[in-house]
Formats: C-alpha cells, structure tokens, sequence
C-alpha cells in the first residue's frame, strides 16, 4: 500500500526565514511521481511540481527547492526567504505510474509572520 | 490553455437533501477526471474518477455517486445528504505533467 507522510502539522516562521517542509513516503513500487500541492485559504489546490521516480535530481524554482531522496523515501519542499504570501497548506502527493489515486499526504499549515 | 471550473462553490443543504455539484474542464479532450473530497484538518481522499464518458469508478462506498455524461462534464450526486457529507470537494483532471483541480466546493449539511 502506499502512504505519504508529513510530520509537521503546522509550522510557524518570521518572514525571510528559510523553511523545510519534509515528506515521507511509502510504496514498494518502483514507478511513481511525486507531487507537491499548495492550498491558499481560498482552497484551491495550486499544483508546484511533479518528479517522477527515475529522476533524483534536485529542482529550484525561484525561492523554491526540492530535495528528492530515494535512499531515504523523501521528498522535502524549502522555501527560501519565505513571504507572507507563502501562508498556506502544503500537501505532498504520490500516484503510481498508470494508476488513478494520487494518495496525498495529511499536509503542513505554514504561516509566514510578517 | 485547459481550465476547470466547478459550481457552486458554497452551498449549505440540510441532511436528507439531494446534492448536484458540477465539474467542467475546456481546452482538453478525454481527460480523466477525479472528484476528491477534503474532511476539515484532513488531507485529500479519492472519492470517484473517469476514464471517459458513462465510465465511473468508485475508490470509497458511501452516500455519493458521479456521473460522467459528456466527455468534460462530471457530476457528483447524492439522493439524501449526511451530516458526514460535510466538507471541501474538489473537482480534478488529468494533465501530462500533474493533475490539475478546480477551485472547490464547500459544502455543509445541517
């Protein structure tokens, strides 16, 4: 069965402080992507990156980074110098390839302190 | 470029009414489609998907069921709503490079 993990219920920063944002995740499929979702309190589920299985390669994005680690079964999320408008809940996600459910995990609540 | 909508975004029904939310995606042909639903302080749980057109899979039995009577149209239903029915449902599809979601329903039964 697969399963995603995100220990950090909320997290609380002052603005322009970095924050890691960790997941875990379980499959014993060999074949997946990986996602990350942000949720503003407006609800809609904003899409940020996928990554699939193959590729371990760490990705930035602007004031975003991604750290994909198969040894340890992780995909963390860092926004550097947050901002207030980076307040939301995060979800990490996993599909397996050709599946339908993409399983997400319980999410963290970031709330960026001006 | 592709977009999905779903309406209405707030409802409040009381238990034992029906419920008709609706979903439609443009710029895209055949998509899977996806009906999740969020309990509050919870993450995201599958409720149905679709291949294609009259094709419905359920991935949890309950109260609600989905429709998929054009090919970018899909419908979630129910005959007589729960308290438990409560919650942020959120309309999907399938892209090449994620899955993709509306901007959500609110619903509350009382």
């Amino acid at each position: 069965a697969q399963k995603v993990t995100q220990a950090q219920t909320e997290i609380s920063v002052v603005e322009k402080e970095d924050v890691t944002l960790d997941c875990v995740y379980e499959t014993r499929d060999t074949t997946y992507y990986l996602f990350w979702y942000k949720q503003p309190p407006s609800g809609e589920l904003v899409f940020l990156i996928r990554r699939n299985s193959f590729d371990e390669q760490n990705e930035i994005s602007g004031r975003y980074s991604w750290n994909f680690q198969k040894s340890t079964s992780s995909f963390n999320f860092t926004i550097t110098a947050s901002q207030v408008v980076d307040s939301a809940v995060y979800f990490c996600a996993l599909i397996l390839t050709g599946a339908n459910n993409l399983f997400f995990g319980t999410g963290t609540r970031l709330t960026v302190i001006p | 470029s592709q977009t999905i909508h779903q309406w209405p975004a707030t409802l409040v029904q009381p238990v034992g009414s029906p419920l008709s939310l609706e979903c439609t995606v443009e710029g895209t042909s055949n998509p899977n489609l996806y009906w999740y639903r969020q309990a509050a302080g919870r993450g995201l749980q599958l409720l149905f998907y679709s291949v294609g057109i009259g094709q419905i899979s359920s991935e949890v039995p309950q109260n609600l069921s989905a429709s998929r009577p054009q090919d970018r149209q899909f419908i979630l239903s129910s005959k007589k709503l729960l308290l438990s029915d409560s919650g942020f449902y959120l309309c999907a599809w399938s892209g090449r490079a994620a899955i993709y979601f509306g901007e959500g329903s609110w619903l509350t039964v009382v």
